[in-house]
């Protein structure tokens, strides 16, 4: 079983529509978890951190489950703007950062 | 906020060339730094932790006489893909954080290097 796991997708949706996405990980030891954006040929960069009780940022919302260890982000109101992959990251000890495959968005008109 | 800045962003090279890539933390201080690997279509992976003053940590299958790091000071660190190939063609990615921040604190990445073997 892969450390951290999501649907590759892609996702398609229509602009306006609200879209969620998940991620599981297996080490329940893990310390940290956050949502990366990576557009096509860059590196990543930080969307938001994940808490246990729930992160919102504007159109975005995190939301961590320890029990059933997944994370998942919720985004509302989708834009075009939003079409990149979105990476699931959980950090282990010694900061070591674990990725997912990321799930690619793709908001179209 | 934290800078990464990472050099070359573009490599193109023949076989068989050694390719060395920097990574400099711009306005903080890294005990730590991280490379990464990213082939097409797929997820980044860690390749080493780079540690200030001491030997790198790295991953199973990555070889560390073929990918060389060395972290002489808190904000450089240095990876050399040694004697490269074709399959060595890939996207590199380091990351840090300051040395004052928390363990389980979110990384800064660099730009990344997109390197080339013809």
């Amino acid at each position: 079983r892969k450390e951290v796991e999501q649907d590759p997708g892609p996702f398609n949706v229509p602009e306006g529509a609200t879209v969620a996405f998940n991620c599981t990980y297996s080490n329940s030891a893990s310390q940290s978890f956050f949502w990366y954006r990576q557009d096509c040929r860059k590196e990543p960069k930080l969307l938001m951190s994940v808490y246990s009780s729930g992160n919102e940022d504007g159109r975005f919302t995190a939301q961590l489950n320890r029990a059933s260890q997944y994370i998942s982000l919720l985004i509302r109101d989708s834009k075009l703007s939003d079409s990149a992959t979105y990476l699931c990251v959980v950090i282990g000890t010694a900061s070591k950062l674990t990725f997912g495959t990321g799930t690619r968005l793709q908001v179209t008109l | 906020g934290a800078v990464v800045s990472q050099h070359p962003s573009r490599v193109i090279c023949k076989s068989g060339t050694s390719v060395k890539i920097e990574c400099r933390s711009l306005d903080f201080q890294a005990t730590t730094m991280f490379w990464y690997r990213q082939f097409p279509k797929q997820s980044l992976m860690l390749m080493a932790t780079s540690n200030e003053g001491s030997k790198a940590t790295y991953e199973q299958g990555v070889e560390k006489d073929k990918f060389l790091i060395n972290h002489a000071s808190l904000t450089l660190s240095t990876l050399t893909v040694t004697s490269a190939h074709p399959e060595d063609s890939s996207f590199y990615i380091c990351s840090a954080a300051p040395i004052n921040t928390g363990t389980g604190q979110p990384q800064h990445f660099g730009d990344g290097t997109r390197l080339s073997i013809l």
